[in-house]
């Protein structure tokens, strides 16, 4: 089955770090670019980055330059996403999203990752 | 401020038609491919039309794109009570080297 599972809600404080995780089956990992979009309460999509699980290489929004990292694991073909000094405006669903074409077009989406960041 | 601008909402009534407008400009709509998302409430995004105007497998031909110069358009025929959800346009802006996406329409079927 071709799906995107991500991990679990967390709970955060006020300048901690989250790392979250999506997991790939069903498809050759390093066929397709893995991106991630943001989603706060009531908001719009909002583009966060990407990865090419070939090699690793990123791009990032400038927005969340120098607070976001991605990275993959090809043995378990998995992108993980590591926001730093989180605030309250990084309360949001998070989703892992492919696309396989590099033309920035997301047609298998992750089923999302709420993170509350709260003192 | 979204970089795409989208209605906020629209509304028809059951077996109508139903147009949703997306604009941008020349370094995103203007000169790459735009998809489009479909959201119920509580879900994730799902693709309902990438490079303007395809359909993935599985998504009826009552959805449609199109594109003209800075703007795009997705159009519903046969409205259902289950297309209900919100909207969202996407694509690449090439001088902001990001995706964006529209503030997202919601679609009332009354």
């Amino acid at each position: 089955q071709v799906r995107l599972v991500q991990s679990g809600a967390e709970v955060k404080k006020p300048g901690a770090s989250v790392m979250l995780s999506c997991k790939a089956s069903g498809y050759i990992f390093t066929s397709c670019y893995l991106h991630w979009v943001r989603q706060a309460p009531g908001q719009g999509l909002e583009w966060m980055g990407m990865i090419n699980p070939v090699g690793g290489s990123t791009s990032y929004a400038q927005k969340f330059q120098g607070r976001v990292a991605l990275t993959r694991d090809t043995s378990t073909s998995t992108v993980s996403m590591e926001l730093r000094s989180l605030t309250s405006d990084d309360t949001a669903v998070y989703y892992c999203a492919r696309d396989c074409t590099n033309l920035k077009w997301f047609d298998l989406w992750g089923q999302g990752t709420l993170v509350t960041v709260s003192s | 401020q979204s970089v795409l601008t989208q209605p906020p909402s629209v509304s028809a009534a059951p077996g109508q038609k139903v147009t949703i407008s997306c604009s941008g400009s020349s370094s995103n709509i203007g000169r790459n491919y735009v998809s489009w998302y479909q959201q119920p409430p509580g879900t994730a995004p799902r693709l309902l039309i990438f490079e303007n105007n395809r359909r993935p497998s599985g998504i009826p031909d009552r959805f449609s794109g199109s594109k003209s110069g800075t703007s795009v358009t997705l159009g519903i025929t046969g409205l259902q009570t289950g297309d209900e959800a919100d909207y969202y346009c996407g694509t690449w802006d090439s001088s902001l080297s990001a995706v964006v996406f529209g503030g997202g329409t919601k679609l009332t079927v009354l």
